[in-house]
């Protein structure tokens, strides 16, 4: 089975401009959370999609949204970019929701914000 | 709110030692504890994990215990070898209300050769 995929992989983006960041799980797999890598915070968790619903959220700005497709890719959007938004940001997928299975994560996407 | 502590932040290590990494959480709804370890540019991935039915796990050389009355719970990897070098996370998440993971700061593990 292939892995959980994002694209894209490395990006550069100028404060106040948008973004939309891209993951396709694993086949079968229909749970998929957001989460930002920063050296200084750590891994955050951003949100949870089951079933094109958002289950969870975490504790960001609403410039951060997300959404889910039918086929269980997700692509979250952070809009009005700030310096800080720079950034690793991961997704996860698991094979369902309030299972606590084991959450695959995909490479990342390196956000740069200049 | 919900918090994860990891301790220590950074750990060097003879090859052949071993290696404990200590968590502690605040959410006592907190039901599942994963580690994951983390190479140099890549993704995070799980190691172990552990349930709150169970007190210890054990797979070849990495164990994991959980104190749910002290809300702890420790990673141990025995005999270290070079290539167990990486940052190690401990998370926690109330499994039955989705994958929601309350990641503690890292461990920055270094084995010497």
């Amino acid at each position: 089975k292939a892995g959980v995929t994002q694209t894209p992989r490395y990006l550069i983006k100028t404060r106040g401009q948008q973004v939309t960041l891209s993951c396709s799980p694993i086949s079968g797999h229909r749970s998929v959370s957001w989460y930002q890598q920063t050296p200084g915070q750590g891994l955050q968790f951003l949100f949870e999609y089951f079933s094109e619903t958002q289950r969870n959220k975490g504790n960001f700005p609403g410039r951060f949204s997300g959404r889910q497709f039918s086929n269980s890719r997700s692509e979250m959007n952070v809009s009005t970019l700030e310096l800080g938004d720079s950034a690793l940001y991961l997704c996860a997928s698991s094979t369902q929701w309030g299972a606590a299975d084991e959450q695959f994560f995909g490479p990342g996407t390196r956000l740069t914000v200049l | 709110g919900e918090n994860v502590e990891q301790h220590p932040s950074t750990l060097s290590v003879q090859e052949g030692d071993s290696a404990v990494i200590k968590c502690t959480y605040s959410d006592s709804a907190s039901n599942y504890f994963p580690w994951y370890k983390q190479e140099l540019g890549k993704r995070p991935q799980l190691i172990i994990d552990i349930r709150s039915n169970v007190g210890e796990k054990k797979d070849q050389r990495i164990a994991v215990t959980l104190n749910k009355t002290a809300k702890h719970f420790s990673l141990h990897i025995t005999e270290t070898q070079p290539e167990d070098s990486a940052v190690y996370f401990c998370a926690a998440s109330r499994g039955n209300q989705g994958g929601k993971l309350i990641f503690g700061q890292g461990t920055e593990l270094s084995v010497k050769p």
